[in-house]
């Protein structure tokens, strides 16, 4: 039992370059998170999937985008990297009805 | 609109020392707290959490007790160590599907 995923640990991206970071959970939990954790601001929310098929903007979502490919995994993608998107990004999960989020490890990603 | 706002870090104390991290909330409703704890290269991780007013959690010596009078959850333990050094956030839930946490505290405690 894993908990919460996600790849790749480390990636390092220059300016105008894409890439997908990927989050999968197996707790069977039906809402997923993305956030980004920059020093001094705490974890701001980018996208999160309060179930299966459906996804909503959070508070930083531009430049971003998600989907929620099935009930395990969750992805975020950065169509056109910018040194601003250089941050730790944390995907979490929840089950229905309860408050607790599990996270998983982060990736750090660093934009040049 | 909800928010936590919790003390600026870092704070250094020697092992064995008295340990509080203020945190105080504003939000519509009755909302749920938490603390979350964060070690070095890692996700964050639920600490304890309270559901209602007067509620304390307690976990691994630490303990918050929710104080709808005064809107505040702060975090405290008797006598800390080393491996406590982390970063601590603060954060509420209304029963939406979102969560709000504050800047996070970061502790650093000396041997």
């Amino acid at each position: 039992n894993a908990g919460v995923t996600q790849t790749p640990k480390f990636q390092v991206l220059k300016t105008g370059q894409s890439m997908t970071l990927q989050c999968a959970q197996d707790m069977n939990h039906n809402s997923m998170y993305w956030y980004r954790q920059d020093p001094g601001m705490g974890l701001r929310l980018i996208y999160y999937s309060a179930s299966e098929g459906t996804t909503d903007k959070g508070e930083v979502p531009n430049g971003y985008n998600v989907s929620r490919l099935n009930k395990r995994e969750f992805s975020l993608r950065l169509e056109s990297a910018a040194p601003s998107q250089t941050s730790v990004y944390f995907c979490a999960a929840r089950l229905a009805g309860g408050p607790e989020q599990f996270f998983g490890p982060g990736t750090r990603l660093t934009v040049l | 609109g909800n928010s936590v706002t919790q003390m600026e870090g870092p704070v250094t104390l020697s092992e064995e020392a008295f340990l509080t991290i203020n945190c105080t909330y504003t939000a519509t409703g009755y909302p749920s707290l938490f603390w979350y704890v964060q070690y070095p290269g890692e996700g964050l991780q639920l600490l304890l959490k309270a559901t209602k007013a007067d509620d304390k959690g307690s976990n691994k010596g630490f303990e918050a007790t929710y104080r709808k009078e005064t809107t505040s959850f702060h975090l405290e333990k008797g006598s800390v160590q080393v491996s406590d050094s982390a970063v601590y956030f603060c954060a509420l839930d209304t029963g939406g599907f979102k969560t709000i946490f504050g800047a996070g505290t970061r502790l650093f405690v000396k041997a």
